[in-house]
């Protein structure tokens, strides 16, 4: 159980373009997803908190109009990167929770790797 | 100063050693201790998770916590080609988000 899947794998797209990324937990109700950056040799870095139905929590120097998300469903969330640009290349992972008071037991998905070209 | 601090690695080890990983912290409402594992390209992966000072065990890993001296580590025991990877610890203040170490790479040669 707590399988937590992402599409695309991974995406290649032309600068100036906006891309979407999905984030489903496919056996669980998540309350909360996270959206996390990882670039290469480094550490995830967390860059919004999104409860079901309302607005998601950007961390500190996370451009919010940038990156879009949506958290419409219990089961769903969504990463929109807009107007990509080669600095955005990154590998993007989410992850979700089932209880927000109790985050400890985070479920990652396999991640989503974008290039911009 | 980061608050959770991790040696980057690699750290390389025969077929069949003792891994020791480790990460020291900064921050006393840290709580809740989480070890991942993260192969190349994928999602990490959840081994361990703690809550108190002492060790816990599952399998071949065991997970120390000495908030006392705010250090954790994980030891992987009798280490195989497939337990290379990167791990990573992570901690959490209650009802809070979760703060990753860099992460250390392991390498396990046959």
């Amino acid at each position: 159980g707590a399988v937590v899947s992402q599409h695309p794998s991974w995406v290649i797209c032309k600068s100036g373009t906006s891309v979407k990324i999905e984030c489903r937990s496919l056996d669980f109700q998540a309350t909360t997803m996270f959206w996390y950056r990882q670039f290469p040799k480094q550490s995830l870095m967390l860059m919004a908190t999104s409860n079901e139905g309302s607005k998601a929590t950007y961390e500190q120097g996370v451009e919010k109009d940038k990156f879009l998300i949506n958290h419409a469903s219990l089961t769903l969330s969504t990463l929109t990167v807009t107007s990509a640009h080669p600095e955005d290349s990154s590998f993007y992972i989410c992850s979700a929770s089932v209880d927000s008071f109790t985050q400890e037991t985070q479920y990652f998905g396999p991640g989503t790797r974008l290039l911009v070209l | 100063q980061k608050e959770v601090e991790q040696d980057p690695g690699p750290l390389s080890v025969p077929e069949g050693a003792i891994v020791s990983l480790n990460c020291t912290y900064s921050n006393s409402a840290f709580q809740y201790f989480m070890w991942y594992r993260q192969y190349s390209r994928k999602g990490p992966e959840l081994l361990m998770y703690t809550y108190s000072s002492g060790n816990k065990e599952d399998g071949r890993f065991t997970a120390q916590v000495d908030k006392s001296s705010k250090y954790i580590s994980l030891f992987i025991r009798d280490s195989q080609p497939s337990d290379s990877a990167t791990y990573l610890c992570a901690m959490e203040a209650a009802g809070n988000k979760l703060t990753f170490g860099g992460g250390t790479r392991v390498l396990v040669k046959p």
